[in-house]
């Protein structure tokens, strides 16, 4: 059974710039999260979906969106890039609320 | 705001020891608590988790367990090899799937 897979898998953009990152999770699982990991400030909160619903969305500012499709896919967006943004984002995945989470190699974007 | 610390935040042990690595939380209102490893520049791996009816849970080697009136869980690692070399990180939700993450503990497991 395939796991999260997560594309690209590295980015390199410039300030300014916008990117989309893409998630598609293991067969069967409708919830999808979406975390950043920056070594100053660890894992943080993105969004998190559920049946092409947003449920809950972190405490990040308005150029980070995100969306799941139909067939449980989700992606990220962050426009207007800035070098604060450079981190590895990482997306898991369940089959339902509250059950285990898996989670994707993640996507390292740089912003120079 | 739920805070999640884990002490210690690194350690070195060399192989064949059984070592603990433990997680508090200030909230105990949790849903579930599960316990991840991650090695350098790659995602997270999903080591076990425990809902919250649950008082512990056991996967080969490990065994984590979960105390939510002193917001306290503890990862045991039996017998530890060098391949369990990496960052364990203990992580909860409230309700959904919002995971609220520790600070996580650097493991190295010399030979």
């Amino acid at each position: 059974k395939a796991g999260v897979t997560q594309t690209p898998r590295y980015l390199i953009k410039t300030r300014g710039q916008q990117v989309t990152l893409s998630c598609s999770p293991i067969s069967g699982h409708r919830s999808v999260s979406w975390y950043q990991q920056t070594p100053g400030q660890g894992l943080q909160f993105l969004f998190e979906y559920f049946s092409e619903t947003q449920r809950n969305k972190g405490n990040f500012p308005g150029r980070f969106s995100g969306r799941q499709f139909s067939n449980s896919r989700s992606e990220m967006n962050v426009s207007t890039l800035e070098l604060g943004d450079s981190a590895l984002y990482l997306c898991a995945s369940s089959r339902l609320l509250g059950n285990e989470q898996f989670f994707g190699p993640g996507t390292r974007l740089t912003v120079l | 705001k739920q805070e999640v610390t884990q002490i210690p935040a690194a350690l070195s042990v060399p192989e064949g020891e059984n070592l603990v690595l433990n997680c508090s939380f200030t909230d105990s209102a949790i849903y579930n608590l599960q316990w991840f490893r991650q090695d350098p520049g790659k995602g997270l791996t999903s080591l076990l988790l425990i809902q919250s009816s649950q008082r512990e849970q056991t996967s080969g080697r490990l065994n984590a367990s979960l105390d939510k009136s002193s917001g306290r869980s503890t990862l045991y690692i039996a017998a530890s090899q060098p391949g369990d070399s990496a960052t364990y990180l203990c992580a909860m939700t409230g309700g959904g799937n919002k995971l609220t993450f520790g600070t996580g503990t650097q493991l190295k497991v010399e030979l």
